[in-house]
């Protein structure tokens, strides 16, 4: 048990289809990530959330949603997806020292969810 | 913009044996973090080593230890006495104290053999 959770671990959608990506930590973090690894490129952030709140948006396709209803959970609601965006999905949490800092004793990551777009 | 670069897209090491892999980066902040990541065949990225700008003492976890040379911007991970559970993908990762943002390099692969 590494303190993340992510479920499901394999999805494979058509690209018509609405599916969700769903991320639960236990470690009392207060920030929470999505990344998407695929292969053969490094890992692409896609969002941060800080205290609940969306930092960042790294210009991410709408297709892809985020939603983070409180600082235990993290999910990302996918539809009209394209086969490029076939990947390994992976989330992690970190603990964030003050609210306007950037302290970080780094990431704890999920297992992430392997994501198949036919 | 930050960038981190791991040159070696593969190495292999014996059991037993020592390895050392690179990374350097690119950045024009003075206080940041800099980090490496391990991920075996299960997917599970594990934090292996973590190193503060500021410290001049280069970090060391059991086996781990890294070589920090701010001024080259250069953070290579040493792994003493390799063990086959070492293979993995490892990852080199930068980020600054002003943001939430973790830049990884592209990974480079190890094999441990027996």
């Amino acid at each position: 048990e590494t303190g993340v959770t992510q479920t499901p671990r394999h999805l494979v959608m058509g690209m018509t289809n609405k599916k969700s990506l769903k991320c639960e930590q236990h470690l009392g973090h207060n920030a929470m990530y999505w990344y998407k690894q695929s292969a053969k490129k490094p890992l692409e952030l896609m969002f941060v959330y800080n205290f609940k709140e969306q930092t960042e948006n790294n210009s991410v396709p709408s297709r892809f949603s985020p939603e983070c209803p409180n600082s235990s959970h993290l999910f990302l609601h996918l539809h009209t997806l394209q086969p490029e965006d076939s990947a390994l999905y992976l989330c992690a949490s970190s603990q964030v020292v003050y609210r306007d800092s950037r302290e970080s004793s780094g990431y704890t990551f999920g297992s992430g969810t392997r994501l198949t777009v036919v | 913009a930050q960038t981190v670069t791991q040159s070696q897209p593969e190495m292999s090491v014996q059991e037993a044996e020592t390895v050392t892999l690179s990374c350097t980066y690119d950045t024009s902040e003075n206080n940041y973090y800099l980090f490496w990541y391990k991920q075996p065949p299960s997917r599970q990225m594990i934090l292996v080593i973590r190193q503060e700008a500021y410290k001049q003492q280069n970090a060391t976890e059991n086996r781990f230890s890294v070589n920090f040379q701010k001024a080259a911007k250069s953070f290579s991970l040493k792994i003493s006495d390799s063990q086959l559970g070492d293979t993995a993908m490892y990852f080199c990762a930068f980020m600054t104290t002003g943001g939430f943002k973790t830049i990884f390099g592209a990974g480079t692969r190890l094999f441990v053999k027996a």
